[in-house]
């Protein structure tokens, strides 16, 4: 188990249609973030799991988004019917104590 | 919700200079102050932590202090090498929950 793993790392789609992202955690980290981030800017809280609770969801979310973690193990972003304002690079993140280990992300571009 | 700002956006040192980037938060509350370095096309990764029960915390030429009455915290790096360019993120949280990043600093350190 050597980090946080995400897949897929690119994904292009059109609007409209709908995308999954998984993150994998590290496998004794309880509670996972979702984070967006778009050039230039920090990154943007969306959500976060304690094991398989979601305890939190941003104001900012639309009804759009959805994010499981059914295991508390891994978890799933799900967008549906993109818009071309949802392009931006989606990070999950895990942590069990102290500081958040990061995945390399997965860039969404809608066309 | 909690709200963190920072300062400068850019940052241009010659190296061997030192650079500091100076964060704000709103939440009194918030307890637990990280900073991350993401460099072009990676994942941000931790580099230093402060918590509010101490002042100030070194780790080699990296530092980072924190006045709670003011609500302030800063990164100090010193002897900066053309290694330390990257964009770097102040972040604020109660608990390592529901961190909360600054917009970034991107710190260009010219040979």
């Amino acid at each position: 188990d050597t980090g946080v793993s995400q897949n897929p790392r690119h994904k292009i789609t059109k609007r409209g249609q709908n995308v999954t992202f998984r993150c994998d955690p590290i496998s004794e980290h309880n509670r996972l973030y979702w984070y967006r981030q778009t050039l230039g800017q920090g990154p943007e809280f969306l959500t976060y799991f304690q094991n398989e609770a979601q305890l939190e969801k941003s104001r900012l979310l639309s009804d759009r988004f959805s994010a499981e973690r059914p295991k508390g193990s891994f978890s799933t972003l799900e967008i549906q019917r993109t818009e071309q304002g949802d392009s931006a690079m989606y990070l999950c993140a895990s942590t069990r104590r102290d500081g958040y280990t990061f995945g390399s992300g997965t860039r969404l571009t809608v066309v | 919700g909690e709200n963190v700002e920072q300062h400068p956006s850019t940052l241009s040192v010659q190296e061997g200079d030192s650079a500091v980037i100076k964060c704000t938060y709103s939440d009194s509350a918030s307890n637990y102050f990280p900073w991350y370095k993401q460099e072009l096309g990676k994942r941000p990764q931790l580099i230093i932590d402060i918590r509010s029960n101490v002042g100030e915390k070194k780790d080699q030429r990296i530092a980072v202090t924190l006045n709670k009455t003011a609500k302030h915290f800063s990164l100090h790096i010193t002897e900066t090498q053309p290694e330390d360019s990257a964009v770097y993120f102040c972040a604020a949280s109660y608990n390592n929950n529901d961190m909360r990043f600054g917009a970034g600093t991107r710190l260009t350190v010219k040979p």
